[in-house]
């Protein structure tokens, strides 16, 4: 079946340290989006990127960075200067031109400040 | 300003009965309009979606949207609730000027009542 996988489903970060979070689609997809869910606020978007190579910063980029050296992979980093970090992160993509078509989400990575 | 607003953070309705999750918009130019539903840590499923034509629209497990464009307006409606239907639902609309971009709902919660 062809979907969204985000990895892990849990994670702990410790104080100042730098944690990556895995998102891999294999709809062969052109365009990748990372949002942040917090409860009663929604999704804000944090990075997207429309094609191999180029990514563009979202709404909430402060404190994230990413890559997008393969199609099929969007990973997310947070690093130290995320100060509150704790929050459900979800990846989702859509096909070429997006603006008709929905997007696909994959099933959200719960991060934690240990 | 582009966005979009979910005016009840819960809905309750008792089993067997119709449904509505509210939603209005603010976009420049024609709208197009989403809603997901998303169960406990999960990601968005896609319920349906709004572009152009006929105002009523019909979506997954039941699910229709009303398109209001005076109102602006695009509430979610189900003729008979079930118990399996409580969960949150967002509903979204594409950026007027980077159609990339989903401006989401801060989300309603519907609860279903044996």
């Amino acid at each position: 079946d062809g979907g969204i996988t985000q990895s892990p489903k849990y994670l702990f970060r410790k104080e100042g340290q730098n944690v990556t979070l895995s998102c891999e689609q294999n709809l062969n997809h052109d365009a990748m989006y990372w949002y942040r869910q917090d409860p009663g606020q929604g999704l804000r978007l944090i990075y997207y990127s429309q094609i191999v190579n180029d990514f563009q910063k979202g709404d909430i980029a402060e404190g994230y960075s990413v890559s997008r050296e393969k199609k099929e992979s969007f990973p997310l980093t947070v690093t130290s200067a995320q100060k509150n970090p704790t929050a459900f992160y979800l990846c989702a993509s859509t096909p070429g031109q997006g603006k008709y078509q929905p997007q696909h989400f994959g099933d959200g990575t719960r991060l934690s400040i240990l | 300003a582009q966005s979009v607003a979910q005016p009840e953070d819960q809905v309750n309705v008792a089993e067997g009965n119709p449904l509505t999750v509210k939603c209005t918009y603010s976009v420049s130019g024609n709208p197009y309009l989403f809603w997901y539903v998303q169960y406990p840590n999960r990601g968005l499923q896609f319920l349906l979606k709004y572009i152009t034509g006929d105002n009523l629209v019909k979506g997954s497990y039941g699910f229709e949207a009303e398109f209001n464009k005076s109102q602006t307006s695009f509430h979610l409606k189900k003729p008979s609730a079930l118990v399996s239907d409580s969960a949150l639902y967002f509903c979204a609309v594409r950026h007027s000027y980077n159609t990339d971009k989903l401006i989401f709902g801060t989300g309603t919660r519907l609860q279903v009542f044996p």
